[in-house]
């Protein structure tokens, strides 16, 4: 079963704004990451955060983790044409030595 | 430094006919694992090796899929008799380490299509 999944599933924005996507999953985590994908090729990795981190940032990126929840989002801010992409996340099982990942956001930045 | 490999790019077959995907990690890893992606979906994990192990052959969809690894580095994933529902992108990812912990390097995949 699916454990992690993205909502919204498609989100068209303006160049310059912000874009928030957000995961839910079901079971315990020892971690979340998030992955970006390009014209359905191969993912590339964007931002790792541990179940005992509540918030990290990469460059324009944040990333939110709320255990209680399930939750975590991804916030790109000051989006650009060249984000236009696939977001995936992709969690653990506590044990498990292998990722599931969601179906996706797809962002489209419009210019 | 050279990526995840995967060849062919694409591959056209017909129904009933066996392919086979090949996958070239990146130098040292020890973790390799095969995902399938259909148009517009997320991944569905197929398989996982640790060295030349396969601890976790969980997702396989069928008896027809089948997967090796050799010398701890190329990895093959066979399709016998393929069908239709076969018809995806087969990713291929590798990782220094077989736990969570650790980022998973992709490759460009390879479109499958079965006609």
């Amino acid at each position: 079963s699916q454990q992690g999944e993205e909502d919204p599933q498609a989100l068209s924005i303006q160049e310059g704004e912000n874009a928030t996507m957000n995961c839910s999953y079901k079971t315990s985590i020892n971690n979340l990451q998030w992955y970006r994908q390009n014209s359905g090729r191969g993912l590339v990795h964007l931002i790792l955060i541990r179940s005992n981190e509540r918030e990290k940032h990469s460059g324009r990126l944040r990333v939110t983790l709320d255990t209680s929840k399930k939750s975590s989002s991804l916030l790109i801010t000051a989006s650009r044409a060249a984000d236009t992409a696939s977001y995936f996340c992709a969690t653990d099982a506590q044990g498990a030595q292998k990722l599931v990942f969601g179906q996706g956001t797809r962002l489209t930045i419009n210019p | 430094g050279a990526g995840v490999s995967q060849s062919p790019s694409n591959k056209v077959t017909e129904k009933g006919k066996d392919v086979e995907l090949r996958c070239d990690p990146i130098s040292g890893h020890t973790a390799l694992y095969w995902y399938r992606q259909s148009l517009g979906q997320g991944l569905e994990f197929l398989i996982y090796f640790q060295g030349n192990s396969a601890p976790d052959k969980s997702g396989l969809p069928s008896d027809r899929f089948s997967a090796e690894r050799t010398g701890g580095s190329v990895s093959t994933l066979t399709i016998q008799r393929t069908q239709q529902e076969d018809s995806a992108v087969y990713l291929c990812a590798s990782s220094s380490q077989t736990s969570s912990f650790y980022e998973q390097y992709f490759g460009p995949g390879t479109r499958l299509t079965v006609t």
